[in-house]
């Protein structure tokens, strides 16, 4: 079955490292997203791309960086590590499409940094 | 600016009970609307979905939206409570030509035995 994934599941890391989190799909979607969840803030949109090549800013993107060098695969780096970025990340994925395109959720990285 | 408010951060109901959670947004443009589910430790599955047409939207698992565009308010129900419906619901906007999916905080649904 066709899925999305992400790794790893949990992540501890110290403040100014650089981290890298991997969401992987193979339902062949162009459509690519980064989010972070927050307790009182729901998910915000962080970094996302309509394909490869593509990469587009979301509402929360500063500190993090992403790149899209094939369909299945976009890794999102967070460039220094800051305790501010202590969160849970989910990466999804949708056809190709416009917004009314159902998006498909990973199972999340829980990332502490200390 | 495109935004989601949902009322009560938490909802208790007995099984058995309707279930109510409540989303309002505020979009300049026609929106298109979503209910996301997630169960702990998950991610989130996708509850139903209002693009266009009918504004009465049937979901998974027995629940159902109503766009009401003049109370710009996009609320889930489920006419009884099942123990397995506890999770914590999110209610999305996005509208056309733009894929910056805005969610609420969310809401923590708990079912009382």
């Amino acid at each position: 079955d066709a899925e999305i994934t992400q790794s790893p599941r949990h992540k501890i890391t110290e403040t100014g490292r650089q981290v890298t989190l991997a969401c992987h799909q193979t339902w062949n979607h162009n459509n690519m997203f980064w989010y972070r969840q927050d307790l009182g803030h729901g998910l915000r949109l962080i970094h996302y791309s309509y394909g490869v090549q593509d990469t587009n800013k979301g509402e929360v993107s500063d500190g993090y960086s992403v790149s899209r060098s094939n369909t299945e695969d976009l890794p999102l780096t967070l460039e220094s590590a800051a305790s501010s970025q202590t969160s849970v990340y989910f990466c999804a994925s949708s056809e190709t499409g416009g917004a009314a395109e159902t998006q498909y959720f990973g199972p999340g990285t829980r990332l502490l940094v200390l | 600016a495109q935004s989601v408010t949902q009322l009560g951060s938490h909802v208790s109901v007995s099984e058995g009970a309707l279930v109510l959670l409540r989303c309002n947004y505020s979009s300049s443009v026609p929106p298109y609307l979503f209910w996301y589910v997630q169960y702990p430790n998950q991610g989130l599955q996708l509850l139903l979905k209002y693009t266009t047409g009918a504004t009465l939207v049937k979901g998974i698992n027995g629940f159902e939206a109503e766009f009401k565009k003049s109370e710009t308010s996009f609320h889930l129900t489920k006419p009884s409570a099942h123990m397995s419906d506890a999770a914590e619901y999110f209610c999305a906007v996005t509208w056309y030509n733009n894929n910056d999916m805005r969610f609420g905080a969310g809401t923590r649904l708990t079912v009382k035995p």
